[in-house]
């Protein structure tokens, strides 16, 4: 069965410092991968998505980047934190092919002091 | 940006009572999704509809697609505090990306 991973579950950072998520899909090949994040009110929105290995869009202009290194991980990075940058961050897959029926990660919640 | 509007967006009701939220939208949709996510987890699946007009049932849960694939609504029967949970809708246009609502809160009290 699949399986995603998305961590840490919590983070804490300051202003200005930098900032890797990491999120890993097991159990798939070739998945599309996504990076959201939610905050308090204002419902999910989509920062990135790939269909693969270092092809990544980006959906809004913003202080964050993502790579996608190999075919089932996905990473989020900042270089400097910026504090409108917390939130809680969440990772999803996709099979290729089926529609976008997504199935998340159990998110990242990051306060950024 | 289609917009998916969301009402209400809190509802809390004692256990055993019915319910219906709301998800609605000026865009039509090839598709919509219905996930649940409870604090600090990410949001689960709980159902997609394709055709307008469907009616899929999930235990207590039943869902509609409107004819005109704009909308969906979200209907609990006897509501138990294991439904407690912010309820998202997301519609898909085609173009594989999803557009999400900001969600129904539904509090069940014991």
């Amino acid at each position: 069965s699949q399986t995603i991973h998305q961590w840490p579950a919590t983070l804490v950072q300051p202003v200005g410092s930098p900032l890797s998520l990491e999120c890993t899909v097991e159990g798939t090949s070739n998945p599309n991968l996504y990076w959201y994040r939610q905050a308090a009110g204002r419902g999910l929105q989509l920062l990135f998505y790939s269909v693969g290995i270092g092809q990544i869009s980006s959906e809004v202009p913003q202080n964050l980047s993502a790579s996608r290194p190999q075919d089932r991980q996905f990473i989020l990075s900042s270089k400097k934190l910026l504090l409108s940058d917390s939130g809680f961050y969440l990772c999803a897959w996709c099979p290729i092919g089926v529609g976008e029926k997504l199935f998340f990660g159990s998110g990242t919640q990051l306060s950024v002091l | 940006t289609q917009l998916l509007e969301q009402s209400p967006q809190f509802l809390s009701i004692q256990e055993g009572e019915n319910l219906t939220v709301y998800c609605n939208s000026s865009s039509v949709f090839s598709s919509l999704q219905w996930y649940r996510q409870e604090p600090g987890e990410g949001p689960v699946l709980l159902v997609t509809v394709v055709t307008g007009g469907e009616v899929k049932k999930l235990k207590r849960l039943t869902f509609q697609f409107g004819d005109a694939r704009k909308d969906s609504s979200l209907h609990i029967t006897a509501a138990q505090p294991g439904d407690t949970g912010l309820y998202l809708c997301a519609g898909e246009n085609g173009n594989n990306r999803l557009a999400f609502g900001k969600g129904n809160q539904v509090v069940v009290i014991p």
